[in-house]
């Protein structure tokens, strides 16, 4: 399976501050996948990035609060805009597992908005 | 009504029991059915994956589907202390869809 480094592994910030979340895959992937993992709630996808393309967003996330950059097969960033509170959150980037039917994540970024 | 439904726990055993986890879901569409074990300040990992219906077992750990009934069971035998995390149970339909849909997990300790 692909290894995942994502940075930072947490940080508190001030609201109306933005935050850059960088994941780096070992391998070269067509497809990345950020979500979202809020206290007591359910992984929830935020958007799917592929490399040359505008990332394509679930409903309820927008470019504008999220995002997202994928310049190359390995690397992509999601920054959180102008947070809440309500942003406070674990961001998990993703990729395809490549050996088996499922996914593969990174550590997470904790995030806690002040 | 949550697509996928997950009763968090937290469910505490004794080491040596046996482990049942359960989900339902109410997509008829899914195809595939994920187990992810997630350590505290970690990302889940992929325990198990099933396509349709059927047992997969690998080593401690069987998961098991029931497309009649969406219902979702993952079996840990012989349970460990370092099985205590989070388990989630997700479902996909395939095809190249990428739309996982996670149930909320369940907390699971061991204790020795």
């Amino acid at each position: 399976s692909a290894v995942i480094s994502q940075k930072p592994s947490r940080d508190i910030c001030q609201r109306g501050t933005s935050l850059t979340i960088q994941c780096q895959v070992d391998s070269q992937v067509t497809m990345m996948f950020w979500y979202r993992q809020q206290p007591g709630q359910s992984l929830t996808l935020i958007a799917t990035a592929n490399q040359g393309s505008e990332a394509t967003y679930e409903s309820g996330f927008v470019i504008d609060k999220f995002p997202i950059s994928r310049p190359n097969l390995t690397f992509s960033t999601l920054t959180v805009s102008n947070m809440s509170p309500e942003d406070s959150s674990i961001y998990l980037c993703s990729v395809e597992d490549g050996y088996n039917y499922g996914y593969t994540f990174g550590s997470g970024t904790r995030l806690t908005v002040v | 009504q949550k697509e996928v439904e997950q009763d968090p726990g937290p469910l505490s055993v004794p080491e040596g029991a046996i482990v049942s986890l359960n989900c339902t879901y109410s997509n008829s569409a899914f195809q595939y059915f994920m187990w992810y074990r997630q350590y505290s300040r970690k990302g889940p990992e992929l325990l198990m994956y099933t396509y349709s219906s059927g047992n997969k077992e690998d080593g401690r750990f069987t998961a098991q589907v029931d497309k009649s009934s969406k219902y979702i069971s993952l079996f840990i035998r012989d349970s460990q202390p370092s099985d205590s995390a989070t388990y989630l149970c997700a479902g996909d339909s395939g095809a190249g869809s990428y739309q996982l849909t996670f149930g909320k997990g369940t907390k699971l300790s061991v204790i020795p």
